[in-house]
């Protein structure tokens, strides 16, 4: 079973405007954490955001903020005011297990639209 | 801005033959990791390293894989006898325990080619 779903392939989203990349995620484990990070083409793995399931605020690092509802088992990413430079693939990860693995979505690529 | 880095940045190698893959993890940072990413594909966890040993291993991490840490700095890892599915890309992440964030900081990665 999947452990994250990232069930948008692809969006776009035109310059300025406000995104949401969705993410749900399966785990029995009371304690956990969720990550987003950004791929943009040159290959790289940039760390976007964290959200810890005990905290009791919805993450936010600037025009990033992640928009976490524990009953539904979702941490969509809210990316607003768009930028040209925010086209990348975008994953969503859980850390689990003893060694604090990620386990990572498919992944979103987002385009942004002059 | 201390970073993770990995070396060689593109490595191509013949089926059956050995290569390293190197990482220089953050200097204060004590759990290491492997993943690796198929192109086209997700990100797949390989293995974790803490306290010199490994700390758990995915269904991948076989045994033409090893890790090491040979040294205070560098981490690496190994494939014995590279395959043509090996090829992809494998990024080397260090962890930080700071503020209980357990946040994974990855390397540029190195692309492996298995020709």
């Amino acid at each position: 079973a999947q452990k994250i779903t990232q069930t948008q392939p692809g969006m776009f989203v035109q310059e300025k405007e406000a995104v949401t990349l969705d993410c749900t995620y399966d785990t029995s484990d009371p304690s956990y954490g969720l990550f987003w990070y950004k791929q943009p083409s040159s290959g790289e793995m940039i760390f976007l955001i964290y959200q810890g399931s005990y905290d009791q605020q919805n993450a936010t690092e600037g025009r990033y903020s992640l928009n976490f509802q524990k009953a539904r088992k979702s941490a969509n990413l809210v990316i607003s005011a768009s930028q040209l430079g925010d086209s990348a693939m975008y994953f969503c990860a859980m850390r689990e297990g003893k060694g604090n693995k990620l386990v990572f979505g498919a992944g979103t690529i987002l385009r942004v639209k002059s | 801005e201390p970073e993770v880095t990995q070396t060689p940045s593109h490595q191509v190698t013949q089926m059956g033959q050995e290569v390293i893959l190197r990482c220089v993890p953050i200097s204060n940072h004590l759990y290491f990791y492997w993943y690796r990413q198929i192109l086209g594909q997700k990100v797949e966890f390989l293995v974790s390293f803490y306290n010199n040993e490994i700390s758990e291993k995915s269904e991948i991490f076989d045994d033409q894989f090893s890790v090491e840490r040979p040294d205070g700095s560098n981490f690496t890892l190994k494939i014995r006898s590279t395959k043509l599915e090996d090829s992809a890309m494998y990024f080397c992440a260090s962890l930080e325990r700071e503020r209980g964030t357990d946040t994974q900081y990855f390397g540029p990665g190195t692309r492996l080619t298995v020709l």
